[in-house]
């Protein structure tokens, strides 16, 4: 079945560390987004790619950053820098704004 | 700048009733209306996608309506049952040099037998 793969579900990372979220999809999607999602609020937009090597940055991309050397990858990195990592993550990919957005199951990271 | 509102925040009801959940939108410039559907610490899951042409869409006991011109989308669950308990999420999508979709903060449903 076609879908999007998050891993790892759960990401624990310590004070100056920076983390990788891995995001696949096999839905053939040029179209790819990291979306943050805190308690209480919507999703807001951290970077996003509409084809290989390329991306721009969305809302909120300060301490994050991103690759699409793949069609089928869209990774996120969270560095150091990103001073309130603690959220839940979720990537999501789409093949035109005709047929609406298919999400992940998200990464939920945690400073420890 | 595009928000979206939704209304109520949370709503406890019981299991049979039909019931209704707004989203608002602030700039009827949107190319299509997407509810999701949220369990606790998943994912989301795509529910219904209303076109800026069309006024409604249905999927079984889900029925979303659009109306651009003032804004609004309702999403009505027909005879509720307690596994429709889970956050529905409202988001609008924009166009700002690149389509981006703008969501609303959810509306948190408990259906109780």
């Amino acid at each position: 079945d076609g879908g999007i793969t998050q891993s790892p579900k759960y990401l624990f990372r310590k004070e100056g560390q920076n983390v990788t979220l891995s995001c696949e999809q096999n839905l053939n999607h040029d179209a790819m987004y990291w979306y943050r999602q805190d308690p209480g609020q919507g999703l807001r937009l951290i970077y996003y790619s509409q084809i290989v090597n390329d991306f721009q940055k969305g809302d909120i991309a300060e301490g994050y950053s991103v690759s699409r050397e793949k069609k089928e990858s869209f990774p996120l990195t969270v560095t150091s820098a990103q001073k309130n990592p603690t959220a839940f993550y979720l990537c999501a990919s789409s093949i035109d704004r005709t047929y609406g957005y298919t999400f992940g199951s998200g990464t939920r990271l945690t400073v420890v | 700048k595009q928000e979206v509102t939704q209304i109520p925040a949370a709503l406890s009801v019981p299991e049979g009733e039909n019931l209704v959940l707004n989203c608002s939108f602030t700039d009827s410039a949107i190319y299509n209306l997407q509810w999701f559907r949220q369990d606790p610490g998943k994912g989301l899951t795509s529910l219904l996608l209303i076109q800026s042409s069309q006024r409604e869409q249905t999927s079984g006991r889900l029925n979303a309506s659009l109306d651009k011109s003032s804004g609004r989308s309702t999403l009505y669950i027909a005879a509720s049952q307690p596994g429709d308990s889970a956050t529905y999420l409202c988001a609008v999508l924009v166009s700002g040099g690149y389509n981006k979709l703008i969501f609303g903060a959810g509306t948190r449903l408990a259906v109780h037998p």
